[in-house]
């Protein structure tokens, strides 16, 4: 299976700010990633699919980027609503897989 | 807009099998992938499985032992099931519409595995 390992596990921090969550996969991925985010006692929302594309509807402060490997979620500027934790998935390979987590709490 | 809903037992006994379905109202179920992912409580999210509307499948192998998905297009359902359960099967069950890239979600349904 391939593992996929988010950093960090949590973080903290001010409404407005630049925030950035990394996933890297075990093996290359091409862009076969997604992105996540779950707000407590709520079903996952996708947000962002191949990696950098954002699912309609999503507000442009979300962004992905990334390939091969490594992989970048960043919010550009944190809003209150935004606290959730967030999952990449690879489809690169059965058994799809995901990331443990990331909860982002506001500071 | 598409909606999913899952139903079933929230209480299973253990060695028993775990049966749960998902309505898809708003939208066919026919020309779709369809998952089922589960999160132990406090825990991450795991993969079980997907079954395009043909009926064609694939399992994750931790649990293709137990697994069984079956789509039902008349009734626009389709089902989970899980034999043999254990109290590591206790979970928040999500049905979604989408094999590779789920994008629309169920609520979810909290499973517990106990006698």
């Amino acid at each position: 299976d391939i593992q996929m390992t988010q950093s960090p596990s949590s973080l903290s921090a001010s409404v407005g700010d630049r925030v950035t969550i990394t996933c890297q996969a075990s093996q290359d991925i091409s862009n076969y990633l997604n992105w996540y985010q779950q707000k407590p006692g709520k079903a996952p929302k996708l947000l962002i699919h191949d990696a950098s594309n954002l699912e309609t509807g999503v507000p442009s402060r979300f962004s992905g980027s990334g390939s091969g490997a490594d992989f970048i979620f960043t919010i550009s500027s944190l809003q209150p609503e935004d606290i959730a934790t967030y999952y990449c998935q690879q489809y690169y390979n059965l058994p799809y897989t995901f990331g443990q987590g990331t909860k982002l709490e506001i500071k | 807009q598409v909606q999913l809903q899952e139903s079933g037992p929230g209480l299973v006994k253990p060695s028993e099998t775990l049966s749960l379905t998902c309505t898809v109202s708003g939208g066919s179920i026919s020309s779709h992938y369809w998952s089922w992912i589960r999160q132990p409580p406090g825990k991450g999210l795991e993969w079980i499985g997907y079954i395009y509307y043909s009926g064609s499948t694939n399992y994750n192998p931790s649990l293709k032992s137990r697994v069984t998905l079956s789509v039902d297009t008349s009734k626009n359902q389709f089902s989970l099931k899980l034999s043999s359960v254990t109290a590591a099967d206790t979970a928040v069950y999500y049905c979604a519409r989408g094999g590779s890239t789920p994008a629309s979600w169920g609520q979810g349904t909290l499973v517990t595995v106990s006698s």
